[in-house]
């Protein structure tokens, strides 16, 4: 158990679905991120919030759409998705944003978009 | 673009015998390292971290790497493997002159047999 608890852990949806992710840490951290893992390619950083504020969006298409309304929760919106989306999504946390800072993950959200 | 290079997508090694998974990144600048583990269906979690001082860093589970700035590798150690130690091995780096994201090699997996 890291302290950050994403759920639901298995999700599937058609691609004019609308779903939502989400994503809490009971760390009292500052900074949250999405990373995208799909089969054989490194993480890809997605999003990233300091503060409640986004600081970092990572040309990610606009099919995704993230909202952090608290330093505690993180939601990662999905609407008319294609099957390349499909792949498992990570939430992490750290206390700040600088690069000495620890990320701790969840244990994902594995999507499969039909 | 920073990058991190991991040689071998797959390593299987036998119980008990020593093992090395390799990686290399592209900075010729300051760097922070870290290597994450990940095991079946769960996030990734911190094994250990260069950040600066002595080059040979321990981490948690016997692990240790090695930063090399020359060779601009920091490879992870571990004398004797365990069945348990089964799973994905990620190497990743964070340079402050790319924005302190932190850039993730596509991962190693360490297959223990016994």
């Amino acid at each position: 158990e890291t302290g950050v608890t994403q759920t639901p852990r298995h999700l599937v949806m058609g691609m004019t679905n609308k779903k939502s992710l989400k994503c809490e840490q009971h760390l009292g951290h500052n900074a949250m991120y999405w990373y995208k893992q799909s089969a054989k390619k490194p993480l890809e950083l997605m999003f990233v919030y300091n503060f409640k504020e986004q600081t970092e969006n990572n040309s990610v298409p606009s099919r995704f759409s993230p909202e952090c309304p608290n330093s505690s929760h993180l939601f990662l919106h999905l609407h008319t998705l294609q099957p390349e989306d499909s792949a498992l999504y990570l939430c992490a946390s750290s206390q700040g944003s600088g690069r000495e800072n620890i990320q701790y993950f969840g244990a994902g959200t594995r999507l499969s978009v039909l | 673009a920073q990058s991190v290079t991991q040689l071998d997508s797959q390593v299987p090694v036998f119980e008990e015998a020593p093992v090395e998974l390799r990686c290399n990144y592209s900075s010729s600048v300051s760097v922070y390292l870290f290597w994450y583990v990940q095991y079946p269906n769960q996030g990734l979690q911190l094994l250990l971290k260069y950040l600066s001082g002595s080059t040979l860093v321990k981490g948690i589970n016997g692990f240790e790497a090695e930063f090399n700035k020359s060779q601009t590798s920091f490879h992870l150690r571990k004398p004797s493997v365990h069945i348990s130690d089964t799973a994905e091995y990620f190497c990743a780096v964070t340079v402050m002159e790319y924005g302190n994201k932190l850039v993730f090699g596509a991962g190693t997996i360490l297959r223990v047999k016994s």
